[in-house]
């Protein structure tokens, strides 16, 4: 199985500051076939189901806003949000789609320093 | 947008089964596969498999083979997933989730999730 790490596992983040969240994968999510990255990024808050926020690595879901951005290549990655807002506290997961077993990282705490 | 509405929590004893149902609706589901996600209290994501609701198919993670079945029904436009010889560490929120369809390819990440159903095992 390809194992997600993230890091780190919490993060205290001033309001209107930056927030850098990374993915290591233990593989390679690259494929060789169409050049794109089998990465996704999501976002859950308290008491509800994860919400789609990135896809190949630096895709935006629609509607997501763009203070959120995926980027990276082969195992290593990151989600930024540029300008943290109060509803952005939360608990991130990336997870690989390239191999099965589908896996997530372990998840990373977003929290209002 | 595809919408799924799963059923309510349940409360079982160790050893015994239980079935959780997610329904789906929106004429964009054709074509997707349906998955099944749980997480434990205050933990991350553990996919566990998914059901080709064309054809019955299934691909279950291997941690569950033996433990698993999932079916689905045409009719109700309904997957269930029945979790067998249950323990306590089963306890866990589960949710259904669609992947990502373009033409004719789907990829298996989720921009469609259920509510999620809490399952409690205890004695």
């Amino acid at each position: 199985d390809i194992v997600m790490t993230q890091s780190p596992d919490s993060l205290a983040v001033s309001l209107g500051e930056r927030a850098t969240i990374s993915c290591k994968t233990s593989q390679s999510v690259l494929s060789s076939s169409n050049n794109k990255n089998y990465l996704s990024w999501y976002q859950q808050k308290p008491g509800q189901p994860p919400q789609l926020l990135v896809y190949w690595a630096s895709t935006r879901e629609s509607g997501v806003p763009d203070r959120f951005r995926g980027s990276g290549s082969g195992t290593d990655f990151t989600l930024t949000i540029s300008s943290l807002q109060a509803e952005d506290v939360a608990v991130y997961y990336c997870q690989q789609y390239s191999t099965t077993p589908w896996t997530f990282g372990q998840g990373t705490k977003v929290v209002v320093k | 947008q595809v919408q799924l509405v799963q059923s309510g929590a349940e409360v079982k004893k160790p050893g015994a089964s239980v079935r959780v149902s997610c329904k789906a609706s929106g004429h964009t589901f054709t074509g997707h596969y349906l998955h099944w996600v749980r997480q434990a209290p205050g933990q991350g994501l553990e996919w566990m498999g998914w059901i080709n609701p064309n054809s019955g198919a299934t691909n279950i993670a291997q941690k569950f083979q033996g433990s698993v079945t999932m079916t689905w029904d045409t009719s109700l436009r309904t997957a269930y997933m029945e979790l067998n010889r249950l323990k306590s560490d089963d306890t866990a929120v589960y949710y259904c989730a669609t992947d990502y369809c373009s033409g004719d390819r789907c990829h298996y990440f989720f921009p469609s999730w259920g509510q999620g159903t809490l399952v409690t095992v205890s004695s």
